[in-house]
């Protein structure tokens, strides 16, 4: 079973719209981490979010820590073909080795 | 500078079998940990070794076992197959022991257990 519920499982868009992912965790983590992995390629960082409340951006695309550290959202604006992928949750704790992560979703942006 | 390599890239192997992945981490990086990533799910940690010795271990049975080596390269090994193991083995390495730090992923070995 998963630590990290990541919701929806799939989505597919057209080119220009917004959308966004979630990724719960009833477990509260030092940081969460983002990756993107696209088919036959392993995971690629996106981003680490460590401090509760905590909002990145980069270009198109703002993840938002939760205040509690339980929770995320990846949002996508004007989403394009490239952002199509396998989006993935990370969960760490402080002094930990390894990485928990989500199901994932599939992200499709359509031209 | 070469990311993190995997060898093979694909395998097919029958029940009962053994196999053998190899990976060479990021030149300067003494951390390599292995993932299991079945198809549809996220990958689900299996062992993180850090300076020669194992630091942690995934809820995985004993037919699985790995070790590094002196230049940090490690290998993943995998005893008995079992239909279940066709998956995404992905291997990632990092310059540190914990979580701090990027963690770099290799592109994977794709094994099938037929």
């Amino acid at each position: 079973t998963q630590l990290l519920e990541q919701s929806p499982q799939f989505l597919s868009i057209q080119e220009g719209e917004n959308l966004t992912v979630y990724c719960n965790s009833s477990s509260v983590f030092s940081s969460l981490q983002w990756y993107r992995q696209e088919p036959g390629e392993g995971p690629v960082l996106l981003v680490t979010v460590v401090t509760g409340g905590e909002v990145k951006k980069l270009k198109r695309l703002t993840f938002q820590f939760g205040d509690a550290r339980k929770d995320s959202s990846l949002h996508i604006t004007a989403a394009q073909p490239g952002d199509t992928g396998l989006y993935l949750c990370a969960g760490a704790g402080s002094n930990d080795y390894k990485l928990s992560f989500g199901a994932g979703t599939t992200v499709t942006v359509r031209a | 500078d070469a990311g993190v390599t995997q060898s093979p890239t694909h395998l097919i192997k029958t029940r009962g079998q053994q196999v053998t992945l190899r990976c060479s981490p990021i030149s300067g990086h003494k951390s390599v940990s292995w993932y299991q990533q079945v198809l549809g799910q996220g990958p689900q940690f299996i062992f993180q070794y850090y300076e020669k010795e194992e630091r942690g271990r995934g809820n995985f049975p004993d037919r699985f076992s790995a070790r590094q080596f002196p230049n940090y390269s490690s290998e993943l090994n995998v005893n008995a197959l079992l239909l279940g193991d066709s998956a995404l083995y992905l291997c990632a390495s990092r310059m540190g022991r914990v979580n701090t730090g990027e963690l770099f992923f290799g592109e994977g070995s794709r094994l099938t257990v037929l």
